[in-house]
């Protein structure tokens, strides 16, 4: 595609529920990245991708949340037992290669009630 | 650990003005030093980037002044713009070995008319 495709745009879910977030990044990029941002906030890293490397997980906040990448493409991020301060804009980017611009997607805009 | 620290945190600037945003790393492997403007409801997109080899770069109202010496960077926008408002990001990596960007922590900058 033309660019960093993310689904579902919006969620809304119940305060213990499991959800799963999905990124497709842009053909050809072996980088990618999951951040998450609050509201009026900067961006948290949690989890980056590169090529069939060990990810590097050191962001993600809980056991509760993970990550993977099936084929080198499609990224899902799932988050077990939802709480509400799971509520922010998750944000997925890639890359063409490690450490060069990063093609950020439109978000999934999480709220846990 | 926050790699890359930026200020200020907000900055209203009328219409005309020159708005500066700084940031400072430690990482002296940082080669690439990527600018991120956000509208809201918008995913994050490069605004302009510099590599260490040169001091400034300017495209249009946007120059990034770097100064490796003080592991500095700053972003200057001239003739500010209400359209230029929006948040900010500075980000750092290490292009040539690899390793995911580091972000600033944002800043939002609102112009007058």
């Amino acid at each position: 595609g033309a660019g960093v495709s993310q689904s579902p745009s919006n969620k809304v879910t119940e305060k213990g529920k499991d959800v799963e977030l999905r990124c497709d990044p842009i053909s050809g990029h072996t980088a990618l990245y999951w951040y998450r941002q609050s509201l009026g906030q900067g961006l948290e890293f949690l989890i980056y991708f590169q090529g069939n490397s060990a990810p590097d997980k050191s962001g993600l906040p809980s056991d509760r949340f993970s990550a993977e990448r099936t084929g080198g493409s499609v990224s899902t991020l799932t988050i077990q037992r939802t709480q509400q301060e799971d509520s922010a804009v998750y944000l997925c980017a890639s890359s063409r290669t490690r450490g060069t611009e990063a093609f950020f997607g439109q978000g999934t805009r999480l709220t846990v009630v | 650990q926050q790699q890359v620290k930026q200020s200020p945190q907000s900055l209203i600037v009328q219409k005309g003005g020159i708005s500066i945003i700084n940031c400072a790393y430690e990482n002296t492997a940082f080669d690439y030093f990527p600018w991120y403007q956000q509208f809201p409801g918008k995913g994050p997109a490069l605004l302009i980037a510099i590599r260490p080899d040169v001091s400034e770069k300017k495209e249009g109202r946007f120059t990034i002044s770097f100064n490796n010496s003080a592991k500095q960077f700053s972003l200057h926008i001239m003739d500010s713009q209400p359209g230029d408002s929006a948040t900010y990001f500075c980000a750092a990596s290490r292009e040539t070995s690899g390793s995911r960007l580091a972000f600033g922590e944002g800043t939002q900058l609102t112009v007058n008319p």
